[in-house]
């Protein structure tokens, strides 16, 4: 499979503190996404990094993207309780028409 | 009203019936999707639509079937419901022209359709 694989499985933090969330992938990419999940929701789309790109912000998420080392991370800092969601990094394949491939997710979980 | 609607949101029905989840879409988006959610598997792709004519298989096909009505309607078929295909199903779409994503696939997700065969 081409799925990405999310690490970790699950993370539980306070509020205010950073979360980070790891993704691997397998083969070359055109771009990498993060989606959210609220439970038992539809995903919205987060960000988007395109394989020629390193770093992009957008708020409070922070994404890199490695491909040498074929992972990304999305860093989300100053968490709140609304961050408590589900997170998936999904990856359109060189080659795969930009379908879109999801890892298997990381479960945040934010406390006050 | 939401940009992506999947009726029904929740279905329960018998191993062997025939069933048929619908999604309708006011973007304007040329490109359709259907995935399956299992815990701990997330989601996977089981058909996809570029556009009215042109309807391809994903990673998980086999039992289903699906229709692209118009540019705004895809719909998902059961022929025989067999209990592995209990899962939360996803309609999305997406415009590769879109703006600042253009050339990428961001896909807008419905709220999902709850299946349970018993």
């Amino acid at each position: 499979s081409q799925q990405g694989e999310e690490d970790p499985q699950a993370l539980s933090i306070q509020e205010g503190e950073n979360a980070t969330m790891n993704c691997s992938y397998k083969t070359s990419i055109n771009n990498l996404q993060w989606y959210r999940q609220n439970s038992g929701r539809g995903l919205v789309h987060l960000i988007l990094i395109r394989s020629n790109e390193r770093e992009k912000h957008s708020g409070r998420l922070r994404v890199t993207l490695d491909t040498s080392k074929k992972s990304s991370s999305l860093l989300i800092t100053a968490s709140r309780a609304a961050d408590t969601a589900s997170y998936f990094c999904a990856t359109a394949f060189t080659g795969g028409g930009n379908k879109l491939t999801f890892g298997t997710g990381t479960q945040l979980k934010v406390e006050l | 009203d939401a940009d992506v609607t999947q009726t029904p949101r929740n279905r329960i029905t018998k191993t062997g019936k025939r069933i048929m989840l619908e999604c309708s879409q006011t973007k304007g988006h040329d490109r359709m999707y259907w995935y399956r959610q299992d815990p701990g598997l997330g989601l996977r792709l089981i058909y996809y639509s570029f556009d009215v004519k042109d309807i391809n298989k994903g990673e998980i096909s086999d039992g289903y079937s699906v229709s692209r009505q118009a540019q705004a309607k895809f719909s998902l078929s059961l022929e025989s419901a067999i209990p592995n295909q209990t899962a939360l199903y996803f309609c999305a779409t997406s415009d590769t022209r879109d703006g600042v994503f253009s050339g990428a696939n961001v896909l807008t997700f419905g709220a999902g359709s709850r299946l349970t065969v018993l």
